[in-house]
This record gives structure tokens, C-alpha cells and sequence, in this order.
């Protein structure tokens, strides 16, 4: 399974879009690359799944360059209930197989 | 989308008893289910795989005797914690893929405390 890098935290104010990104070197070929979500004492909730270009549903847009090394989860207009902590991973079988999480991104919106 | 529940949410044990924990799969079926356990301010940590109608799949360093973990049927995966002690306790999360739909759904995750 491939190991993803993301950024410990990251500040962003109400309104903003936000950009996290996320490191896949040694992604492999059959690899999907999937965001969650997760608030203190709940378990992860699926964002979004990409394969590579562009992806967007009604919560984010992720973005896949064409060597597929990184990605990028963007958040329209965050608002304060976005803050929680994103996680990035990489794994074949789109997202029903075994799912290995990364340390995360920590995501703190202020007013 | 499709839910996972989880029961209880959260229960108190003393040290040296064994505590239960459901994983259910409320409008899908699940031959394959994952157990996490996550510590404060930590990632989520795979602890095992398991298999409706076979032995469970266990991580690297998880003791298979102390976390016993049953899928009896193809929407219910148990873990049992046995001999609990304080070093225990911890957010122990369990999700199911629903594999017509290509996405993994998570429970809402057991506080297991151990006294």
C-alpha cells in the first residue's frame, strides 16, 4: 500500500477555499486515491474518490496531475463546521479493500 | 449512502473482564468487515481483517488471543476485547465496504475505557 504525506495542520478562516495536498510517490498503477473526514469521536466519512484528473461532487473537487504523485483536496468556502481532520489514502480496489490512514491533516477554521 | 453502526458507543470495564463490541451493516451485506483502534490525538490503526465464515486476518503486532474478532454472519462482526486492561482503552472503529457502490462506510466508533 502506498504512503501518502500530508501536512500536519493547516489555519483557514470562514469562506475561504481550501487546498490540501498530498504526497503518493510510490502509488501504483491500479491505485485509487480517496479523502475522509473525521470529527473528534466519529468515525471517517468518505468525501471523495479519484483516479486521476478531476473529480468533484456537492462537498470538494480533488485534483490528480497526470503522474498521479499527489493530489489535492480543495474545499469551497469552508465554514466553521469543516474543521476536523482530513485524511488521504491510497489503495487498490477503489475503496472496499483494507485502507491504511495516514497521519492526516488537521483542519482548523476560524471565524 | 449506506450505515454502519456500532454498539455499544461507549462502555467503562474494569481491568481483567472482556468486552464485546458490534459491528453491524444496517442495509447491505459484508463478507469482509476492518476493526481500527485509534488513541487520543493518533491516526487510525488497522487491527484486522474479518472474513464472514473464516478466521479473522490480523495486523502486524495485534494479538489475535486478546482481540477475537467473529463475523458470524454477512452484516455483523464482533470484537471482543479479552482481559481488558488500562493500556485498553482506546475509540475502536469499525468499517464495511459496500461494494456495489465502490466506498467503504465506518461506524460510529466504541470509547472502550478500562479501569
Amino acid at each position: 500500500l502506498a504512503k501518502t504525506t500530508q501536512p500536519i495542520s493547516m489555519d483557514s478562516y470562514e469562506g475561504q477555499e481550501v487546498n490540501i495536498t498530498c504526497s503518493h510517490n510510490n502509488i501504483a498503477t491500479n491505485d485509487y486515491i480517496t479523502w475522509y473526514q473525521q470529527f473528534p469521536s466519529q468515525g471517517p466519512r468518505f468525501i471523495i474518490q479519484g483516479y486521476k484528473t478531476k473529480v468533484t461532487n456537492e462537498v470538494a473537487s480533488l485534483f490528480i496531475p497526470a503522474d498521479r504523485k499527489s493530489s489535492t483536496l480543495s474545499l469551497p468556502r469552508v465554514s466553521l463546521s469543516d474543521t476536523a481532520v482530513y485524511y488521504c489514502l491510497v489503495a487498490a480496489s477503489g475503496n472496499t479493500g483494507k485502507l491504511i490512514f495516514g497521519q492526516g491533516t488537521t483542519l482548523q477554521v476560524k471565524p | 449512502g449506506a450505515v454502519v453502526s456500532q454498539h455499544p458507543s461507549r462502555v467503562i470495564c474494569k481491568s481483567g473482564t472482556s468486552v464485546k463490541i458490534e459491528c453491524r451493516s444496517l442495509d447491505f451485506q459484508a463478507t469482509t468487515m476492518f476493526w481500527y483502534r485509534q488513541f487520543p490525538k493518533q491516526s487510525l490503526m488497522l487491527m484486522a481483517t474479518s472474513n464472514e465464515g473464516s478466521k479473522a486476518t490480523y495486523e502486524q503486532g495485534v494479538e489475535k488471543d486478546k482481540f477475537l474478532i467473529n463475523h458470524a454472519s454477512l452484516t455483523l462482526s464482533t470484537l471482543t476485547v479479552t482481559s481488558a486492561h488500562p493500556e485498553d482503552s482506546s475509540f475502536y472503529i469499525c468499517s464495511a465496504p459496500e461494494t456495489s457502490e465502490e466506498t467503504q462506510y465506518f461506524g460510529p466508533g466504541t470509547r472502550l475505557l478500562v479501569l
